[in-house]
């Protein structure tokens, strides 16, 4: 079945290592977000990229960046993780234009982020 | 700034009785919004939408209600079963952004 897939699914690092979070699809969809989810705050937006050649900064993208390595793949690196990036991280797919419903996200199961 | 905001954290109803969430906005840029249901330990699901020029748009016991001039939007469940308890976040898109904003969520417990 066509899924968003996240790895790992539970992280726990240490202040200053490097981290990286990985997302494949297999929905062929263009379009992949990466967003944290914090207690009291929702879902927000760190990056997003619209095919494998555009990456866009989302809302909260300092101290993260990424790597869209192929339409099925979306990594998310922390270079040097500090405690409060500890949060759940969750990767989105949706299709490009209008053909699939306007702006309908599939999201992957989450990886859970703790930095000692 | 929020520009969409859920301001009740959780809600608490009745088996079988109508739940009632309720999100703001503050972008008038924003011409759809959706629900997204999560369960935990799982990414969120879509549940349902609403374009800005409908006011209603209803998908079984689930009903999306539109109020632009007020720019509140609020979902109804009716009625509402256990495996509804779950974190509902609303989520807006709009100005031509293709992204979504959303709200901070808010947990529904159902009570048997």
């Amino acid at each position: 079945d066509a899924d968003v897939t996240q790895t790992p699914r539970n992280r726990i690092t240490k202040t200053g290592k490097r981290i990286m979070l990985e997302c494949s699809q297999t929905k062929g969809h263009d379009r992949m977000y990466w967003y944290r989810q914090d207690p009291g705050l929702g879902l927000r937006l760190i990056y997003y990229s619209f095919d494998v050649k555009d990456i866009n900064k989302g809302e909260i993208s300092d101290g993260y960046s990424v790597s869209r390595q192929a339409q099925a793949k979306f990594s998310l690196s922390l270079e040097s993780a500090i405690p409060n990036q500890t949060a759940l991280y969750f990767c989105a797919t949706s299709r490009g234009g209008l053909a699939g419903g306007y702006n309908e996200q599939f999201f992957g199961p989450g990886t859970r982020l703790t930095v000692l | 700034d929020q520009q969409v905001k859920q301001n009740s954290p959780s809600l608490s109803v009745q088996e079988g009785r109508i739940s009632i969430l309720n999100c703001d906005y503050t972008n008038s840029m924003f011409d759809y919004f959706l629900w997204y249901k999560k369960y935990p330990a799982e990414g969120p699901t879509f549940l349902i939408s609403i374009s800005s020029i409908k006011d209603k748009n209803e998908d079984g016991r689930f009903t999306v209600f539109l109020n632009k001039s007020a720019k509140h939007l609020s979902l109804h469940i009716v009625p509402s079963q256990p495996g509804d308890s779950a974190v509902y976040f609303c989520a807006a898109s709009g100005g031509g952004a293709q992204k979504l904003v959303f709200g901070q969520g808010t947990r529904l417990t159902i009570n048997p």
